[in-house]
């Protein structure tokens, strides 16, 4: 199990706005971090502190946390996006990870 | 622009100590705006983090496997290490080092991983 809660895999037609979520009890107290992995590819970081964008990471990717709730949000979404997404936390000199969601642009 | 890129042994046996070493380019060990982590991926499954590193060399671990793990720093050659002992085949993975900078303010403490080494595969098998 992962200390972090994500949801089962999404699809999303191109274009359109792909949500995932990231759950934990006071989550909206930490600072959450969203990376993506492609297949046979190592993590990237898309998202940090919960709502920035590191350079070179387009805009249409966006960050938001509210209560127990973080959400990854790819606006106008492009095949390219199509990976692996784990969201990450720190909590009492601890790193969590979510355990992945998956996202299919169909 | 930093670089780091894992290497070691791909295959270690059951009951023995995995090392591996993370060498760091384009930038220095000797920087108090980062840590420096291990992050490792079982076949299939998702990221699980294993420490990290300051560069006065104080540590943090993951509590799952802290009582088996050792990072250290070698500032000469810009390294730094992993050592998990006694291993299973659970703990095949592709281990990755990564850098792991932190920052903190009124709101708390935050810490993300920027850049990723590309990962090695360490398989445990007899």
């Amino acid at each position: 199990s992962y200390d972090l809660t994500q949801p089962p895999p999404v699809s999303v037609s191109p274009g359109q706005t792909a949500s995932i979520t990231c759950s934990r009890n006071k989550l909206g107290d930490k600072y959450v971090s969203w990376y993506q992995q492609k297949p046979g590819q190592s993590p990237v970081l898309v998202i940090y502190q919960n709502t920035k964008r590191p350079s070179g990471i387009p805009e249409r990717f966006s960050g938001s946390i509210s209560g127990n709730t973080a959400t990854l949000t790819i606006s106008g979404t492009q095949a390219m996006d199509e990976a692996d997404y784990y969201c990450q936390a720190w909590d009492t000199s601890t790193v969590l990870f979510g355990g992945g969601t998956k996202l299919t642009v169909l | 622009q930093v670089q780091l890129q894992e290497s070691g042994p791909g295959l270690v046996k059951p009951s023995e100590t995995l090392s591996l070493t993370c060498n760091v380019s384009g930038g220095s060990l000797n920087n108090s705006y980062f840590y420096w982590g291990w992050i490792r991926q079982p076949p299939g499954e998702g990221l699980e983090w294993i420490g990290s590193i300051y560069y006065r060399g104080s540590t943090y671990y993951n509590p799952s496997l802290k009582s088996r793990v050792t990072i250290s720093l070698d500032m000469s050659k810009n390294q730094f290490s992993l050592k998990l002992r006694s291993v299973t085949a659970a703990d095949t993975a592709v281990y990755y080092c990564a850098r792991d900078a932190y920052y903190y303010d009124s709101s708390g403490y935050s810490c993300w991983f920027d850049p990723w080494g590309q990962g090695t595969l360490v398989t445990v098998s007899s």
